[in-house]
């Protein structure tokens, strides 16, 4: 079964600190990963994926298959971070199973 | 302007009185899907389409009904809504699978 776990539901940083976002995920075969992010009053939108392997709003994430892992990192977090971020994964049946989320405040 | 728009953004509603929550893109995509989106349980997935006149169960189809007659709409409705449908709901739409998925602004339901 296809599954995405984010284990932390609350993140909270200091301005400039590092931050990790956590995903794993179950499955098997190749994965098609993605980062949502949705700031306050906005909607979802895409932050980032695997396949592009770019780097947005100084955010990256490496796909680990060893691990099974897709954690997003940002070495210096900006107050503008703040919001809610969601890891995603397509599965077999073209359906896109999303985690449960993980809001990240960053302080000032 | 690209958008994926939803309508309504709020609805209130009580036990049993069907609704439909209208969902429409203007890029020509072929995927659209409806999510649920729950405190501590993220978005799920209620249904999705690959095209028209195709449609197929997400995680938490039960309850609600699809339909995908144009390419550009997919309405979701509550025949028979219930308390536990009481949720915000989004609508996405992208090229297919795989391709990003662009989202509405969501439509925010309580049903008593």
């Amino acid at each position: 079964a296809q599954r995405v776990t984010q284990p932390e539901k609350l993140l909270s940083v200091f301005k400039g600190a590092p931050v990790e976002l956590k995903c794993n995920y179950s499955y098997s075969g190749s994965p098609e990963l993605f980062w949502y992010v949705q700031y306050s009053r906005q909607r979802l939108q895409l932050l980032l994926r695997h396949i592009s392997r770019e780097s947005i709003k100084g955010f990256t994430a490496d796909l680990n298959k060893g691990e099974t892992s897709f954690h997003l990192k940002k070495p210096f977090a900006q107050e503008e971070d703040s919001a809610m971020y969601y890891c995603a994964l397509i599965g077999n049946n073209n359906d896109m199973r999303f985690g449960a989320g993980t809001r990240l405040t960053v302080k000032p | 302007e690209a958008q994926v728009t939803q309508n309504p953004r709020y609805l209130i509603t009580v036990t049993g009185k069907k609704l439909t929550v209208t969902c429409s893109q203007n890029m020509n995509h072929e995927y659209m899907s409806w999510y649920r989106q729950d405190p501590g349980l993220g978005l799920r997935q209620i249904y999705y389409s690959m095209n028209v006149e195709v449609t197929d169960k997400g995680d938490v189809p039960e309850g609600y009904k699809v339909s995908r007659k144009e390419k550009r709409n997919f309405p979701l409705i509550l025949e028979s809504p219930s308390p536990n449908q009481t949720s915000l709901y989004f609508c996405a739409s992208s090229k297919g699978q795989g391709f990003i998925q662009y989202f509405g602004a969501g439509t925010r339901l309580s049903v008593l």
